[in-house]
């Protein structure tokens, strides 16, 4: 069955260090891939897409990468800040109509001041 | 944030009773989707529109049905409430075609049953 991974347990960063999350997939051949950051007791916020034909996408801060050979997306927050500690989501979409995203559980991300 | 709104924001219900959320959008979004978020498993589909009056199941859809009468508004019952349905519910919208695209959320509702 078609499985997403993400580091369950929650990532302890130095504020001013490089986080970086790893999103894992399994017997999916993904179109798109989404990351996304939620906050507690609030939806998830969309952060970045990047299609299999992307090796990487950039937005301030943020770089996602999309290896479709080892099936691996990696996200990474530079000059992380204590403001960037939230759960950070995976959502795959494998394409071929209207419907909604896969998500990984998250990773609880945690910026140490 | 785009415009969506979920009520209600909190419920807490009996088993066996009906219940019914609404998400709002002020988008004119075409795309609506159902998630139930749960400790251990994540966001999970549960139905979803392409149009109104144009629905879909997904992941769990067991237990639920949805309605979309209006561009605006889609509807999630419980027709018989239970304890498994105890959850918190999100609402989200696409505005280009299928799930390729970036989906809004809203706030969530966060349902009881007992």
């Amino acid at each position: 069955s078609q499985k997403i991974e993400q580091n369950s347990e929650a990532l302890n960063i130095q504020e001013g260090k490089t986080a970086t999350l790893t999103c894992n997939y399994t017997n999916y051949s993904p179109a798109y891939l989404q990351w996304y950051r939620q906050d507690p007791g609030r939806g998830p916020v969309f952060l970045l897409l990047i299609r299999e034909n992307e090796k990487e996408k950039r937005k301030e801060r943020l770089k996602v990468t999309f290896d479709t050979t080892l099936k691996q997306s990696l996200f990474h927050i530079t000059a992380s800040q204590p403001a960037d500690s939230a759960t950070y989501l995976c959502a795959l979409y494998s394409g071929g109509g209207a419907d909604g995203l896969t998500f990984g559980k998250g990773t609880h991300l945690i910026i140490q001041p | 944030d785009a415009g969506i709104t979920q009520s209600p924001r909190h419920k807490v219900t009996e088993t066996g009773t009906p219940v019914t959320l609404r998400c709002h959008q002020t988008e004119n979004h075409r795309y609506m989707y159902w998630y139930r978020q749960d400790p251990g498993h994540g966001l999970r589909l549960i139905h979803y529109s392409y149009g109104v009056k144009d629905t879909d199941k997904g992941e769990v859809s067991d237990g639920y049905s949805v309605s979309r009468s209006k561009t605006e508004d889609f509807l999630l019952t419980l027709e018989s409430a239970t304890s498994s349905q105890t959850s918190v519910y999100f609402c989200a919208i696409s505005e280009y075609e299928g799930a390729a695209y970036e989906q809004y959320f809203g706030p969530g509702t966060r349902l009881t049953v007992t």
